[in-house]
């Protein structure tokens, strides 16, 4: 049981190039959700999803896109990277139970752009 | 969604008892209150969460007021490992995801 999949740990990358941020997981959890840590702050929400084929937005969701084509696999990807999304990215997956939610974070993507 | 406060650090000596206060007064009838903790830049992870009364678990307690406006977690023997940034969440951000606030950093000292 792995958990939480975070690929890959650590990303530089220039001005302007795109990528995409794997997530997976495999505890057959309908949400997942992306977040992203500035240096010394908590997290903040980019993106989420309740379900396959359902995603939403955030609180900070500007500059990313999401999908959900399965229940494992919630891919991050960045249109044109920007200095200001130099960040450390998790994503967590969500049991949801009884008004009850406890999240599973995985490791973190480290992303600096130059 | 209602708002956490908590302070921005705190000390404990190893072996101690550490209390970790939350003030939310906003929070709703029906909503948890939930506690993380960030070890190191790692990924947060779950300790404990709770409604209306007290609760226990092999990491922590916690200790819910009761007009549920604030709460404490008490980690009853602290260790070096325990040094960690520890989020008080209640629910209710979009979607029902967890809205992390600054968290306390809280250091254990030998």
């Amino acid at each position: 049981n792995a958990g939480v999949t975070q690929t890959p740990k650590f990303q530089v990358l220039k001005t302007g190039q795109s990528m995409t941020l794997q997530c997976a997981q495999d505890m057959n959890h309908e949400y997942m959700s992306w977040y992203r840590q500035d240096p010394g702050m908590g997290l903040r929400l980019i993106h989420y999803s309740v379900g396959a084929g359902i995603t939403d937005q955030g609180e900070v969701p500007n500059g990313y896109n999401v999908s959900r084509s399965t229940t494992e696999d919630f891919p991050l990807r960045l249109l044109s990277a920007a200095p200001s999304q130099t960040s450390v990215y998790f994503c967590a997956s969500t049991l949801s139970r009884k008004g009850h939610t406890e999240a599973f974070f995985g490791q973190g993507t480290r992303l600096t752009v130059v | 969604d209602a708002k956490t406060t908590q302070p921005p650090s705190m000390d404990c000596a190893e072996g101690r008892a550490a209390n970790l206060p939350c003030n939310h007064s906003t929070i709703s009838g029906n909503e948890y209150v939930y506690w993380y903790r960030q070890i190191h830049s790692q990924g947060p992870q779950y300790i404990i969460h709770g409604l209306k009364n007290n609760e226990t678990n092999e990491m922590a307690s916690l200790i819910i007021t009761e007009d549920r406006k604030s709460s404490t977690l008490i980690l009853p023997h602290a260790t070096l490992r325990d040094t960690a940034v520890y989020y008080c969440i209640s629910r209710g951000g979009a979607g029902n995801m967890l809205t992390f606030g600054g968290g306390t950093r809280l250091m254990v000292k030998p």
